[in-house]
């Protein structure tokens, strides 16, 4: 089956900083990709996502390259804010044994904090 | 337009009961998944229903089982409650047409069992 192995955390940054968290899978047949955002208290929320190679998905000044050759799908934000602290779930859909059922297999989760 | 609503928020059981969970997709979506959320782990998928038949199942046991009704929403039911069965309980809703088809998630029930 899938399996989704994200940056371990917690990421710790301060305002305006440059964020990355990495994600990298395993899968067979033709995954979708997913970045969902927890925040405290509340379930998750779909952030970005892409649907073929070189796709790039982008949401609120994050943005995340869906790369087949290194079957990646790093998430990225150029300044992120105190608002941003969260936690980042990377996520993968695919076609199993022919089938496609929209089965969601999730990453560990990466927690942010930024400070002011 | 209503996203997907769960309840209850949060509930209490001892070991041995059992418990059922709601959820009622967002408008126009007809499938609907289930997954638990352990503290600290990322989601697990428990099963997913379309058509009021569950079409997909992830590694949980047959203490597990749901229903979709003709109006799509949906119940988890959970019976023997083990200790390890405390989590978060999310709800997701999609549409049936694909793959790279977008799962909405509910705010989930917190379920503790003492």
């Amino acid at each position: 089956g899938n399996s989704v192995t994200q940056m371990e955390g917690p990421v710790t940054l301060s305002e305006e900083a440059f964020l990355t968290i990495n994600c990298t899978y395993t899968a067979t047949g033709y995954p979708s990709p997913f970045w969902y955002v927890q925040y405290p208290g509340e379930g998750l929320q779909l952030l970005l996502k892409a649907t073929k190679a070189d796709d790039k998905g982008s949401n609120k000044g994050f943005e995340a390259t869906y790369r087949k050759e290194t079957t990646s799908f790093h998430l990225e934000k150029g300044s992120v804010q105190v608002s941003d602290s969260a936690v980042y779930f990377c996520a993968l859909t695919g076609v199993i044994g022919g089938t496609s059922y929209g089965k969601l297999t999730f990453g560990q989760g990466t927690i942010l904090t930024v400070h002011p | 337009d209503a996203g997907v609503t769960q309840s209850p928020t949060h509930l209490i059981k001892t070991r041995g009961q059992q418990v059922t969970l709601r959820c009622s997709p967002k408008s126009g979506h007809d499938t609907v998944s289930w997954y638990q959320q352990a503290l600290g782990q990322g989601p697990q998928f428990i099963f997913q229903y379309y058509e009021e038949e569950e079409r997909q199942r992830g590694n949980f046991p047959d203490r597990f089982s749901g229903h979709q009704f003709p109006n799509y929403s949906s119940e988890l039911n959970v019976n023997a409650l083990l200790l390890g069965d405390s989590a978060l309980y999310l709800c997701a809703s999609s549409l049936a047409t694909g793959v790279g088809e977008t799962q909405y998630f509910g705010p989930g029930t917190r379920l503790l069992v003492l």
